[in-house]
């Protein structure tokens, strides 16, 4: 079945560091894939999306290229802030059906 | 521009009671999803629906119910409570398929 598979938290970094945030994914047909944001206590917010190969999704300094022939999605910012700091989550929707496969999370803490 | 709204955001229940952790859109959507997060897991889906009076299962369904009766609601209810269903309660709803799901601020479930 469909799945998405993301590096394994907590990613600490100093203010204005480079992020990278891996995500992989295992899907049969053409999935469209996100990347979510959390802050404490609150809903998951879409932070950008792709929904064909080598689409590239941006946000608020935020990327991610759809990378069908290495099945990633990997999340990055050239330049973080303490603001950053939540946690993030990989998504994929096979299109078919309202369902959709999130990775586990990655818990990003920025420190100034 | 009220969006996804879940009610209660709290709630306490001792084993074997009964409860409707409700949901509502404004927003037409046709598809509803019902997700519950526990650390380290991400989001698994519990329930879905892609439209009124249609409903189906996810990864997680024992111990929970739903009914689409409207576009715009879509209640979960735990039959009897379980401390296996501490967790948090997250409510979304999209467009279609491929598109982005906009989530509530989700429910703070603790079964003692």
């Amino acid at each position: 079945g469909d799945s998405v598979t993301q590096m394994e938290g907590p990613v600490t970094l100093s203010e204005e560091a480079f992020l990278t945030i891996n995500c992989t994914y295992t899907a049969t047909g053409y999935p469209s894939l996100f990347w979510y944001v959390q802050y404490p206590g609150e809903g998951l917010q879409l932070l950008l999306k792709a929904t064909k190969a080598d689409d590239k999704g941006s946000n608020k300094g935020f990327e991610a290229t759809y990378r069908k022939e290495t099945t990633s999605f990997h999340l990055e910012k050239g330049s973080v802030q303490v603001s950053d700091s939540a946690v993030y989550f990989c998504a994929l929707s096979d299109g078919n059906f309202n369902k959709f496969y999130f990775g586990s999370g990655t818990k990003l803490n920025v420190k100034p | 521009n009220a969006g996804v709204t879940q009610t209660p955001k709290f709630q306490v229940l001792k084993t074997g009671q009964s409860m409707t952790l409700q949901c509502a859109q404004d927003m037409n959507h046709e598809y509803m999803s019902w997700y519950r997060q526990d650390p380290g897991m991400g989001l698994r889906l519990i329930h879905y629906s892609v439209g009124a009076g249609i409903t189906d299962q996810g990864e997680v369904p024992n111990g929970y119910n739903v009914s689409r009766s409207t576009t715009e609601d879509f209640p979960l209810r735990l039959l009897s409570a379980a401390p296996s269903q501490t967790s948090v309660y997250f409510c979304a709803s999209s467009n279609s398929p491929r598109q982005p799901q906009h989530f509530g601020d989700g429910t703070r479930l603790s079964i003692l």
